[in-house]
């Protein structure tokens, strides 16, 4: 049973322009949601998080958004770069031990 | 900033024999440890989750037999694959995370290749 779902396996954007990735979660509990950054062969690097109290979180060109009725946030990054190109993962936690649902992955490729 | 460092990055081994990853967490104190597995074109799964001192906790379906964690010191815990088969071949990524983080300051290590021949 997938709580975190990120439905596009990969998604390609020209230089410059927004790239949005999207996720949804099924588990209530869930109050903290996280994305992380993965080359290939490597760990995943922390991007940016966003609390259940907040619907918008800012870094940069990184910016989540959490619509909590619908289930769902989004990662907007603008503009793009070809060194984005990567696999991007969305996680989710609940509760206090700190442990993290993950989703599948969503690839994105930024064409020069 | 935080570096977890994970070896060793990439091993092959024979069907039946064991293999140990381990991992450290460089420039600080991790209190506790995570242990994930990624098959390709999957999600990072938990396998279990370590505290320093005490034994691990392992999610559903993981077996604590196969897949020995061990969490001795502040700076390093290992996970041993026992007895590999084939379906073992994955790749097998930890986090750590100290007292001083706040909240979800996870650092990830780079990961390990296993594959079981």
């Amino acid at each position: 049973d997938q709580q975190v779902k990120q439905n596009s396996p990969s998604l390609s954007v020209q230089e410059g322009r927004i790239s949005i990735l999207n996720c949804d979660y099924t588990n209530s509990m869930f109050d903290y949601f996280l994305w992380y950054k993965k080359y290939p062969a490597e760990g995943p690097t922390f991007l940016i998080s966003i609390s259940s109290i907040k619907d918008k979180n800012e870094d940069g060109r990184f910016t989540v958004f959490l619509n909590k009725s619908a289930k769902h946030l989004s990662l907007h990054i603008v503009p793009s770069q070809p060194g984005d190109s990567a696999v991007y993962f969305c996680a989710a936690s609940g509760g206090s031990n700190y442990k993290l649902t993950f989703g599948k992955g969503t690839l994105l490729t930024v064409n020069p | 900033g935080a570096v977890v460092s994970q070896h060793p990055s990439w091993v092959i081994c024979k069907s039946g024999t064991s293999v140990k990853i381990e991992c450290r967490s460089l420039d600080f104190q991790a209190t506790t440890m995570f242990w994930y597995r990624q098959f390709p074109k999957q999600s990072l799964m938990l396998m279990a989750t370590s505290n320093e001192g005490s034994k691990a906790t392992y999610e559903q379906g993981v077996e604590k037999d196969k897949f020995l964690i061990n969490h001795a010191s502040l700076t390093l815990s290992t996970l041993t694959v026992t007895s590999a088969h084939p379906e073992d071949s994955s790749f097998y990524i930890c986090s750590a995370r100290g007292r001083s983080m706040e909240g979800y300051g996870y650092t990830f290590g780079s990961g390990t290749r296993l594959t079981v021949v």
